[in-house]
């Protein structure tokens, strides 16, 4: 089956750790996305990639680290930096550009 | 700058009665694109439609349906005939010409009393 993984579904963290929430795509799609959630509120994106070896900040993107190696994973680190990290966060994919987004299940952060 | 609102935070129907979710946008991009998807409880997005700017027909799939309004830089949603299932937070976004990012407004949460 075709879709988007992300690992874990909860983490937590204590303060000061610097934490990776993997996502993981088999769609050949060449876009990849980061968003954060916070209750009540709709999606900010943190960065995105439109091929490998590259990304780009989004609107929220400090405290905050990606890479793209492959085209297959996007993953996310949440550093010691994000002051206020407890959201939940999904990765999202595309064909590119104009083409809607796909999301996975998302990973529920919480900072102890 | 490109925004999008959802001016209806929380709407409450009971089940059988048809329900419009409104959303307004705002673009300079003379080309962009508009969706709506559906978050359930599960917190997963699930895609529902994509339009293109230089479309403007309106779109029905079920009991879905979408009318979309460049004059009035509207893209409402309506949910015919509602059911419980359709409970969820229903977002709106738009996409210019930023790399397809998407804008998302704030979120509608339906509730479908049965």
């Amino acid at each position: 089956d075709g879709g988007i993984t992300q690992s874990p579904k909860y983490l937590f963290r204590k303060e000061g750790q610097n934490v990776t929430l993997s996502c993981e795509q088999n769609l050949n799609h060449d876009a990849m996305y980061w968003y954060r959630q916070d209750p009540g509120q709709g999606l900010r994106l943190i960065y995105y990639s439109q091929i490998v070896n590259d990304f780009q900040k989004g609107d929220i993107a400090e405290g905050y680290s990606v890479s793209r190696e492959k085209k297959e994973s996007f993953p996310l680190t949440v550093t010691s930096a994000q002051k206020n990290p407890t959201a939940f966060y999904l990765c999202a994919s595309n064909l590119g550009l104009a083409n809607e987004q796909f999301f996975g299940p998302g990973t529920r952060l919480t900072v102890l | 700058a490109q925004k999008v609102t959802q001016a209806q935070t929380e709407i409450s129907v009971v089940e059988k009665e048809d329900v419009t979710l409104d959303c307004v946008y705002e673009t300079r991009d003379t080309t962009y694109y508009l969706f709506w998807y559906k978050q359930p409880p599960s917190g997963e997005l699930v895609f529902l439609i994509r339009r293109n700017s230089f479309d403007e027909q309106n779109e029905i799939s079920g009991r879905y349906s979408w009318n979309f309004q460049k004059s009035t830089s509207s893209f409402n949603f309506t949910i015919t005939a509602s059911q419980v299932v359709d409970s969820a937070v229903y977002f709106c976004a738009l996409s210019g010409r930023g790399g397809g990012k998407l804008i998302f407004g704030q979120g509608t949460e339906l509730s479908v009393k049965p």
